[in-house]
């Protein structure tokens, strides 16, 4: 199975700052068909996972433009360009290349 | 609109076999696949399984043996079947679309005598 490893597992933030989230694949995650099924949803506190970009760089209808997602094969990146107090949560990157799918543990952005 | 909805016993007693409805609307069941994921208190996502848009499915390796996927496609809904529950099978299950875009309520589940 593909392990996604995300880096830092905590962040501390203040408002205003810039600050990136890293997932690794423990295999490339091009699929045969040329897409790259990597996403980030984020996880605020009591509600249900949202998602934030999908295909590695695609911003989710309606989410800010402050987020920003780049990477290829196994190294991807989640930046944030000024965060925002509703920014505040956990952030996941799944993986829905390689059957079975996988979440990463996560990474809590917290205020600082 | 898109939605999604969980349904299902709330308490399920260890052994016994859990059984969840995942009801979509604004959407066709044959066009978008939809994932089962699950997450304990306090812990991170965990993904379970997939039913596709034409019926194939896909499970979780350390659940595979004890999870069922199915669907009926006339009355839109996804069917989610796992045997012998033990206690750290509790947490909240979700039902979630295609590309995790649409994501149902959750519905928490207690595993317990």
């Amino acid at each position: 199975d593909v392990v996604l490893t995300q880096t830092p597992p905590t962040l501390s933030a203040t408002i205003g700052q810039s600050v990136s989230i890293s997932c690794r694949s423990s295999q490339s995650l091009l699929h045969s068909n040329g897409n790259t099924y990597l996403h980030w949803l984020l996880q605020r506190p009591g509600q249900s996972p949202q998602l934030l970009i999908y295909l590695v760089s695609r911003l989710e209808s309606g989410v800010p433009n402050r987020f920003s997602g780049s990477g290829s094969g196994t190294d991807f990146t989640l930046k944030i360009s000024g965060v925002e107090a509703e920014d505040l949560g956990v952030y996941y990157c799944v993986q829905g290349t390689h059957a079975p799918y996988t979440f990463g543990a996560g990474t809590k952005l917290e205020l600082k | 609109q898109v939605q999604l909805k969980e349904s299902g016993p709330g308490l399920v007693q260890p052994s016994q076999t859990l059984s969840l409805t995942c009801t979509v609307s604004g959407f066709s069941l044959t066009s978008y696949n939809v994932h089962w994921v699950r997450q304990p208190p306090g812990k991170g996502l965990e993904w379970m399984g997939r039913m596709r848009y034409n019926g194939d499915t896909s499970y979780n390796s350390a659940l595979k043996s004890r999870l069922s996927i199915s669907r009926d496609t006339s009355k839109n809904q996804v069917f989610l079947k796992m045997n012998s529950l033990q206690t750290d099978d509790t947490g909240t299950y979700y039902c979630t679309r295609h590309l995790f875009d649409y994501w149902g309520q959750g519905v928490m589940v207690t595993v317990s005598s």
